[in-house]
């Protein structure tokens, strides 16, 4: 069974503060990878998408993928109130096919 | 432009019925998708297509859920004799061929009562 792993958390993180989110994943040859956020009650929003070992920034946001470890993190800096939700992690193919969501995990800003 | 639409938002039907639930993708978008989530998880991919062919079906939980996209754009995704265990918010995605960044409708609330 192909499997992506996330701590469900919650994360509780000051506000200002560095949020870091990890994930793992079991199937060696997926080659695309996306974290999602979620706020309760609405669909899953694409933030960042990772395709190639190392670091990708956007914004506040960096996305890292070590594929030797099968590890991928979401490092959210300066958090905001506005960031408290789920994350998804995701893993898939090259090109258009399936991906596999871990259950999420639960991000609190606190004031 | 416009994103992802699904209709209806929300639908409650009693068990046994029949449901069809619509997806609008992002227009020149050839990958469309479909997904069901229940609370506390992630999305479960049920199936997808590449223009009107269903490239992977493999998540349909069993024959009584079936999709179509006859003209590669709308997809209705079916399913017969609906059980309590049915009800979920499902999800469409879509994406383009080249790439694999989704972008998700809304969803469809299916509670089966």
């Amino acid at each position: 069974q192909k499997e992506v792993e996330q701590n469900s958390g919650p994360l509780s993180v000051p506000e200002g503060a560095i949020a870091s989110l990890n994930c793992t994943y079991s199937d060696r040859v997926s080659q695309s990878f996306f974290w999602y956020r979620q706020y309760s009650g609405k669909s899953p929003e694409l933030i960042m998408s990772i395709y190639s070992n190392g670091d990708k920034e956007d914004g506040r946001f960096t996305a890292q993928l070590n594929k030797a470890s099968q590890y991928v993190s979401l490092l959210i800096r300066d958090s905001q109130p506005s960031d408290s939700a789920t994350y998804l992690c995701a893993a898939g193919g090259g090109s258009a096919s399936k991906i596999i969501f871990g259950s999420g995990t639960r991000l609190s800003i606190r004031p | 432009g416009a994103g992802v639409s699904q209709t209806p938002s929300n639908k409650v039907t009693e068990k046994g019925k029949y449901v069809e639930l619509r997806c609008d993708p992002i227009s020149g978008h050839t990958a469309l998708y479909w997904y069901r989530q229940s609370l506390g998880q992630g999305p479960e991919f049920l199936i997808y297509f590449q223009g009107t062919g269903a490239a992977d079906d493999s998540g349909l939980p069993n024959d009584r859920f079936f999709a179509v996209r006859p003209e590669g754009s709308v997809s209705t995704l079916k399913i017969q004799r609906t059980e309590r265990g049915d009800s979920a918010v499902y999800l469409c995605a879509s994406s383009f061929s080249t790439d694999n960044e989704q972008f998700f409708g809304p969803g469809t609330r299916l509670t089966v009562l």
